[in-house]
């Protein structure tokens, strides 16, 4: 299975808004309401920030939100502030019953 | 609140077998509707899913991994383990392990991770 194709980088000032997207096949991303967002902090564990596309959970910014249309998922964060700086992965559930991550996509906040 | 802790060698030599295991805390591993999985990530690179299991014993694995790794559950101590033989130097990596709700895609409750590097 292929990984997810995600933008090496994105940046932003604070305040702007910023879309990191992800995309798969009709096979994973397209094929299911099954991705979730994760975001990753130097030395951290990753942290859930959306799962099944659009979903947030609770304690997670209402600045953050996902979307999806056909094989493409994006996740938005809005109002963009120093702290969401870090490496932003997304994974999709697979025809495999595989699951498979995108490549993760390193915000800058400028 | 749900805790997870891997544990485990932080060297192994290469051709050997790497093993872990995940100590759960705060909540049962053998609870129904529950995926138990390992993720790793290589010094500088990007996450890489290895495998899961279900609650009941299911097993999913990565195929690219599929002929060298062995996922199980421990209910009696509550662990999760994950066994990855005939190991390289491409193995070395910070190894997760994350809990996951069946019919949902988002881990919600993750390890702190647990570097493991092959070298003899």
């Amino acid at each position: 299975q292929s990984a997810l194709t995600q933008p090496a980088s994105v940046s932003g000032s604070p305040g702007q808004s910023i879309t990191i997207s992800c995309t798969g096949t009709s096979s994973d991303v397209g094929g299911y309401n099954y991705v979730s967002w994760y975001q990753q902090h130097p030395g951290k564990a990753p942290k859930l920030m959306i799962y099944d596309v659009s979903n947030r959970p609770s304690g997670v910014s209402n600045r953050f939100s996902g979307s999806k249309s056909d094989n493409t998922a994006s996740l938005t964060i809005s109002g963009l502030q120093a702290e969401d700086e870090g490496d932003y992965y997304c994974i999709s559930y697979t025809s495999s019953s595989t699951w498979v991550f995108g490549g993760g996509t390193k915000l800058t906040v400028l | 609140q749900l805790q997870l802790q891997e544990s485990g060698p932080g060297l192994v030599k290469p051709s050997e077998t790497l093993s872990l295991t995940c100590t759960v805390s705060g909540g049962s591993i053998s609870a129904s509707g529950y995926y138990w999985g390992w993720i790793r990530q290589p010094p500088g690179k990007g996450l890489e899913w290895i495998g899961n299991i279900y609650y009941s014993g299911s097993t999913y694995y990565n195929p690219s991994l599929r002929s060298r790794v062995t996922i199980s559950l421990d209910t009696s101590k509550n662990q999760l383990s994950l066994k990855l033989s005939s190991v390289t130097a491409a193995d070395t990596a910070v190894y997760y392990c994350a809990r996951r709700r069946a019919n949902s895609s988002g881990l919600d409750y993750w390890g702190q991770g647990t570097l493991v590097t092959v070298s003899s």
